[in-house]
């Protein structure tokens, strides 16, 4: 699977947008970007994942790039609760692709 | 809600005991992942089942580690002669099929070895 790349961490003020970029240049045709976040003693959340097209859902935006070697997650309005590591994971789709494979993440602090 | 249930949500032992682990996946769900966070760093891939099938153990530890899913639903890491490098947080995950579907985590077993 192709490695990503992260800020260690960001800060965001409650009720902006957070914006939350990953590199993965060495991303291949059949690999999928995943998005999950871990909230202080809680199992990783799952958010959003996407193939080259952007996606939405109801809890955040996924833009990737136009020669997928990069994609922010936006949180359109951030909230105290969106406190919480925020891993990029690239993952293929096919047989034995089934691992995800979990980076340092970036530490999102929303500030009141 | 109807998410993924590990129990129980800490477990402390001392070393040299056996422990096991459980993890009730989303129901429906045919695939499950069992993965270890150590303080501090991303979750580890230990082991895959598609039903009741170990299709990938690689990530086990040593063989003192060992997964069942008997009936293709419930599943149990158990921890043979427990060390203290095992100390960690144990998470399962489920998801509808392999692919590209997302996995569900659960929140976790803390374990602490003393």
């Amino acid at each position: 699977d192709a490695k990503t790349t992260q800020p260690p961490s960001m800060d965001c003020a409650e009720g902006r947008a957070a914006n939350l970029p990953c590199n993965h240049s060495t991303i291949s045709g059949n690999e999928y970007v995943y998005w999950y976040r871990q909230i202080h003693s809680q199992g990783p959340q799952y958010i959003i994942h996407g193939l080259k097209n952007n996606e939405t859902n109801e809890m955040a935006s996924l833009i990737i790039t136009e020669d997928r070697k990069s994609s922010t997650l936006i949180l359109p309005h951030a909230t105290l609760r969106d406190t919480a590591v925020y891993y990029c994971i690239v993952k293929g789709s096919g047989g034995s692709n089934y691992k995800l494979t979990f980076g340092k993440g970036t530490l999102l602090t929303v500030n009141p | 809600g109807a998410g993924v249930s590990q129990s129980p949500r800490y477990k402390v032992a001392k070393r040299g005991q056996d422990v096991a682990l459980r993890c009730d996946p989303i129901s429906g769900h045919v695939s499950l992942f069992w993965y270890q966070q150590a303080l501090g760093q991303g979750p580890e891939f230990l082991t895959y089942f598609q039903n009741e099938a170990q299709l990938d153990k690689s990530g086990l530890p040593s063989d003192r580690f060992f997964a069942e899913r008997p009936e293709g639903s419930v599943s149990t890491l158990k921890i043979q002669r427990t060390q203290q490098e095992d100390s960690a947080v144990y998470l399962c995950a489920s998801s509808l099929y392999g692919g590209n579907q997302p996995q569900h985590f659960g929140d976790g077993t803390r374990l602490s070895i003393l």
